[in-house]
């Protein structure tokens, strides 16, 4: 299947700093990407739609200006964890469409263990 | 009602037999259905999708659509310890951007 990569895997970081988390799909153009939470024992939590050269879409609940989201090319999306908080640690997700082959398919990323002290 | 549920389970079953995971969900217009699998820690696997009523075989797993009982399943035959996942079931409506996602099917492959 399709491969879609995060970077970086991993990350612990100081309360109140910001954290900037890459996607990118690797063998295909996705003009649409997701974001998810998850925590533990916990289903995933849709956090946004990033939508190539535009504004991405919030879901309710979630701030958007803590919560930054730029998809400037069809491969790359990123998201901005602004100001972290002990609370905003989680496994971070995103996951991007593939509309290449005629039906759509959507993949997962390995994910960004974020780690807030 | 929920968009898509799912039995939470656990299901366990033993090594070599049939797991047969279900779905139901909501929205009839419901186009684009999904198998996903997710190991613990880790983020989910596509496995299976499908687009129109039937079955839809790849490997031991086979997907089954029925939309007119809004009705989606998997079956996992010759199950493996490693099979032992939680597994989401995800619709996409018509019109929708995002994928609907059931709160998975904790399974456990008994060796």
């Amino acid at each position: 299947g399709a491969v879609v990569s995060q970077h970086p895997s991993w990350v612990i970081c100081k309360s109140g700093t910001s954290v900037k988390i890459e996607c990118r799909s690797l063998d295909f153009q996705a003009t649409t990407m997701f974001w998810y939470r998850q925590f533990p024992k916990q289903s995933l939590m849709l956090m946004a739609t990033s939508n190539e050269g535009s504004k991405a879409t919030y879901e309710q609940g979630v701030e958007k200006d803590k919560f930054l989201i730029n998809h400037a090319s069809l491969t790359l999306s990123t998201l901005t964890v602004t100001s972290a908080h002990p609370e905003d640690s989680s496994f971070y997700i995103c996951s991007a469409r593939d509309t290449s082959g005629g039906q759509e398919t959507q993949y997962f990323g390995p994910g960004t263990r974020l780690l807030v002290l | 009602q929920k968009e898509v549920e799912q039995n939470s389970g656990p299901l366990s079953v033993p090594e070599g037999a049939i797991a047969s995971l279900n779905c139901t969900y909501s929205d009839r217009v419901s186009q684009s259905f999904f198998w996903y699998r997710q190991y613990s820690g880790k983020s989910p696997e596509l496995i299976m999708s499908i687009y129109s009523n039937g079955d839809k075989e790849d490997g031991r797993f086979t997907a089954q659509l029925n939309k007119a009982s809004q009705y989606v399943s998997l079956l996992i035959r010759d199950s493996q310890p490693s099979d032992s996942a939680t597994y989401l079931c995800a619709v996409r409506r018509t019109g929708a951007n995002n994928l609907f996602f059931g709160t998975g099917t904790r399974l456990t492959v008994i060796p």
